[in-house]
């Protein structure tokens, strides 16, 4: 059972947006920033953004992230075959004083 | 460009301890702006941090408490890299085994990865 909850999975047809959502609690997305982090199978995972909305160079601006309140969202917009992934949600948790992870969405582009 | 090589068993026995390390080239060990992580990945707990070392007037060490009484991870200084040991292990600690590098800005995140383990623990 993960702190942070996420959805399973989504899907989306090639060019369109999907929304991954991330929720978790005050003593987590409350006070602190989400990053988030793609992986493909058989590899590490991926920064994708940081600070909740900021990406690192080489991500492409069709990957933004926002947080409200204790909850945090990735879009993806003009979606591709190689976005098929797996999108994992993380931040810190004071009252755990540890880093938490969401479950990770399985992300099928139709 | 900061880069993490993982090396260690693949198999352990249980009740023996995990020993894993990590080598870190494109940055220190004793960097006043990182800290250096180890996280597991299982298919029954997901993603899960386990504890971290970061050097800032000395060296700190967080753990988790799922493995606290059993984990530690220890920096070292001569040959950059850090290390992870997990005792009295059980097939329950069989997962994937993750070193990253936590950098330090306005937030923080794990911006490098080590390519992964596979530790299975079983007789």
């Amino acid at each position: 059972q993960s702190v942070l909850t996420q959805p399973p999975s989504v899907s989306a047809a090639p060019g369109q947006k999907v929304t991954i959502s991330c929720s978790g609690s005050s003593a987590n997305i409350g006070k602190n920033y989400v990053s988030w982090y793609r992986q493909l199978p058989g590899t590490a995972p991926k920064l994708l953004i940081f600070e909740n909305n900021k990406r690192p160079s080489g991500i492409p601006d069709r990957f933004s992230g926002s947080k409200s309140a204790t909850s945090a969202t990735l879009d993806i917009t003009g979606l591709q075959i190689g976005d098929e992934a797996d999108y994992y949600c993380v931040t810190w948790d004071g009252s755990l004083s540890g880093w938490v992870f969401g479950g990770g969405t399985k992300l099928t582009v139709l | 460009q900061v880069q993490l090589q993982q090396s260690g068993p693949g198999l352990v026995k249980p009740s023996q301890t995990l020993s894993l390390t990590c080598a870190i080239s494109g940055d220190s060990v004793s960097s006043k702006s990182a800290s250096w992580n180890w996280i597991r990945q299982s298919p029954s707990r997901g993603l899960e941090w386990l504890g971290r070392t970061y050097c800032r007037s000395k060296c700190y060490n967080g753990y988790a408490l799922s493995v606290r009484s059993r984990i530690s991870v220890n920096p070292d200084t001569s040959k950059n890299q850090f290390s992870l040991h997990l005792e009295s292990v059980t097939p329950d600690d069989s997962a994937v085994y993750f070193c990253a590098r936590e950098v330090s800005a306005d937030g923080n995140f794990f911006d490098s990865w080590g390519q992964g383990t596979l530790v299975t623990v079983s007789s």
